[in-house]
């Protein structure tokens, strides 16, 4: 079965540095998509950066980029320049094809920004 | 675009109580899902539909009935809402069940059971 991981809690950065959110996950698939999500306090989910298993580099979004370490099966979400508006709840998840190709999320990073 | 609605944005009910929350897409999308949210953790599937007419359980359907009756909506049941029911239930849409098939979510409805 597919598993996602995030086992940082919570983390605290200073605004303007950079933050690395850690993801692992567990698949015995050939071909997967990964993804992140922001959820602030307002409840709504924010699609920020995917990650196919296939693609030759990293991801990249604007200010967030995603280390994707295949023989790691590590997948974390780097924000750099890290703003007030950052702070919020992050959520890594990859589609399982069963079941409708439901996304399989991780217990969430709450990131807290600190002026 | 909308993109995904929900209705309603937040509700209370008393154990018994019945409701249905209602999902909308405005994308033409093939695939609807409706997940729960509760504290802590991340989204868990209940119910899915691959296209017009269908349903399927997901990972906790116990308690939740589905239909989807025309393409763009999606409609989540509760019968007789429970405590254990309180949540926050997100309704998503996809073009596909792939791999690399973004899924698109509505804003959320809370739900409180009393």
């Amino acid at each position: 079965a597919q598993k996602i991981t995030q086992t940082q809690p919570g983390m605290f950065v200073q605004e303007k540095e950079a933050v690395t959110l850690d993801c692992t996950y567990d698949t015995s698939d050939q071909s997967y998509g990964l993804f992140w999500y922001k959820q602030p306090s307002s409840g709504e989910m924010i699609f920020l950066i995917y990650q196919g298993s296939y693609d030759e580099q990293n991801a990249t979004e604007g200010r967030y980029s995603l280390n994707f370490q295949k023989a790691r099966k590590s997948a974390n979400l780097v924000i750099s320049a890290s703003q007030l508006g950052d702070s919020a709840m992050y959520f890594c998840a990859m589609r399982d094809y069963n079941q409708g190709g439901k996304l399989i999320f991780g217990q969430g990073t709450e990131l807290s920004v600190k002026p | 675009n909308a993109g995904v609605t929900q209705t309603p944005k937040f509700r209370v009910l008393k154990t018994g109580q019945s409701m249905t929350l209602l999902c909308a897409q405005d994308m033409n999308h093939e695939y609807m899902y409706w997940y729960r949210q509760d504290p802590g953790m991340g989204l868990r599937l209940i119910h899915y539909s691959v296209g017009e007419g269908t349903t399927a359980k997901g990972e906790v359907p116990d308690g939740y009935n589905v239909s989807r009756l025309k393409k763009q909506n999606f409609l989540l049941g509760l019968e007789s809402a429970a405590p254990s029911q309180t949540s926050v239930y997100f309704c998503a849409s996809s073009q596909g069940r792939g791999w690399n098939n973004e899924q698109f979510f509505g804003p959320g409805t809370r739900l409180t059971v009393l």
